[in-house]
């Protein structure tokens, strides 16, 4: 089974600043990751696929960098409506997938 | 607009059985591979089930192979989870949620708890 690490658990930034987000896999899944959002009481939100293609209907400020086994998710500048938790998924393994337990990123 | 509903969680006893619906509209559900995927309270998401366009490739989690059983209608539009023997630990919020190029999840329903407790 392939599992996701991902860090750092929490990350506090002021509203702006650039934040980047890091998933690890314990081995390869090639480009099959994916970026949710997640902001409390709603459901999960495609941002990236494949790992560097936004969703539609995503901001340029979101980018998904990364192949392999290490994988980067930047948000060039954090506006308020961006704090939230985010999730890595992979589907090397499809049609089974796995997620990653979350980076929070809080307001500073 | 695309649009998914779950519906049928609420609150059962240890070893009970409950069935999730989701309604689908605004795309041809057809033609559209669909999961279920969990989300327990206070913690991350967890992918349940899976189960291809025509219902010919099914899939499942360990947590939940021999217990759940994921089936769709596509006449209706919909999908279904009938869930049996229920422990405390499938205790979450159930989203349904459609597939994307075999590789992500693009759209998701609002969620259905399902509380398993005695």
């Amino acid at each position: 089974e392939i599992v996701l690490t991902q860090s750092p658990a929490t990350l506090s930034l002021s509203p702006g600043e650039r934040a980047t987000l890091s998933c690890r896999a314990s081995q390869s899944v090639s480009s099959y990751l994916a970026w949710y959002q997640q902001k409390p009481g709603q459901a999960p939100r495609l941002l990236i696929y494949d790992a560097s293609n936004r969703a539609t209907g995503i901001p340029a400020r979101f980018s998904g960098s990364g192949s392999g086994t290490d994988f980067t998710l930047t948000i060039s500048s954090l506006e308020p409506e961006d704090f939230a938790v985010y999730y890595c998924q992979q589907r090397s393994n499809w049609p089974q997938f796995t997620f990653g337990p979350g980076t929070k990123v809080d307001i500073k | 607009e695309v649009q998914l509903v779950e519906s049928g969680g609420g609150l059962v006893q240890p070893g009970g059985s409950l069935r999730l619906s989701c309604a689908a509209s605004g795309f041809t559900f057809s033609s559209y591979s669909m999961n279920w995927v969990r989300q327990a309270p206070g913690k991350g998401l967890e992918w349940v089930s899976y189960i291809s366009s025509s219902s010919s490739t099914i899939y499942y989690a360990d947590s939940v192979k021999g217990r759940f059983t994921i089936s769709r209608d596509n006449a209706k539009n919909s999908l279904y989870l009938q869930m049996n023997s229920l422990r405390d630990e499938d205790t979450a919020v159930y989203y349904c949620a459609r597939e994307w190029g075999e590789t992500s999840f693009d759209y998701w329903g609002q969620g259905t708890l399902v509380t398993v407790s005695s």
